[in-house]
């Protein structure tokens, strides 16, 4: 089926730095989500992007849905030790199917 | 409190031996959706629920059934389960089918088949 690649794979980060995290697929898609996943828990929805070029932000996370519709990303600012966790972008292949990422695994060193 | 719930929440078995993990939400939604969770391969989707009676495959149908006979549950089955099903599989469920709608996890069931 579909892949949507994630990168970078794991990353370890000072607590107070900034993250940044991309999503490609070589496929065109009309939305882009994102998810948190925390430890031990299911996925949570971040943010939801649904035109090329949008730029949206919720708290110190901000996504952009790329201009040509085969790219996402995921910025993190300012990460805190609860910003722990696993990050999955997803799209909808028409109106029942998702495709997720294979995910960013996040860790923060306080 | 509105939520997605999953049982069991672990589970250990043996190969060949059907089961059942159920999964129910009280939010009144139309669509569910069963995932498998793989280190390196992200979630994956199994199968979908667009309404009562109504299901269709994911991306990973194989080995696994379902049925919607009521809005509110959402079981998975596994005929005769094998050791690549060992997953961590998550039920989801959102108002009604489409991007627009966020979809609401239960907190995972963990399953090893031996």
């Amino acid at each position: 089926g579909q892949q949507l690649n994630q990168s970078p794979q794991s990353m370890f980060i000072q607590e107070g730095e900034d993250v940044s995290m991309n999503c490609t697929s070589s496929s065109i898609f009309n939305t882009w989500l994102w998810y948190k996943q925390d430890p031990g828990e299911g996925p949570v929805l971040l943010i939801a992007l649904y035109k090329a070029g949008e730029l949206t932000s919720n708290g110190r996370l901000t996504a952009q849905f790329g201009i040509t519709r085969k790219d996402s990303f995921l910025n993190i600012s300012a990460s805190i030790p609860s910003d722990v966790g696993i990050y999955f972008c997803a799209v909808t292949s028409g109106t029942y199917k998702y495709i997720f990422g294979t995910g960013t695994r996040l860790k923060v060193l306080a | 409190e509105a939520q997605v719930t999953q049982n069991p929440r672990y589970l250990i078995t043996v190969t060949g031996k059907k089961l059942t993990v159920t999964c129910s939400q009280n939010m009144n939604h139309e669509y569910m959706s069963w995932y498998r969770q793989d280190p390196g391969l992200g979630l994956r989707q199994i199968y979908y629920s667009m309404n009562v009676e109504v299901t269709d495959k994911g991306d990973v149908p194989e080995g696994y059934k379902v049925s919607r006979k009521e809005k509110r549950n959402f079981p998975l089955i596994l005929e005769s389960p094998s050791p690549n099903q060992t997953s961590l599989y998550f039920c989801a469920s959102s108002l009604i089918a489409g991007a627009y709608n966020e979809q609401f996890f239960g907190p995972g069931t963990r399953l090893t088949v031996l």
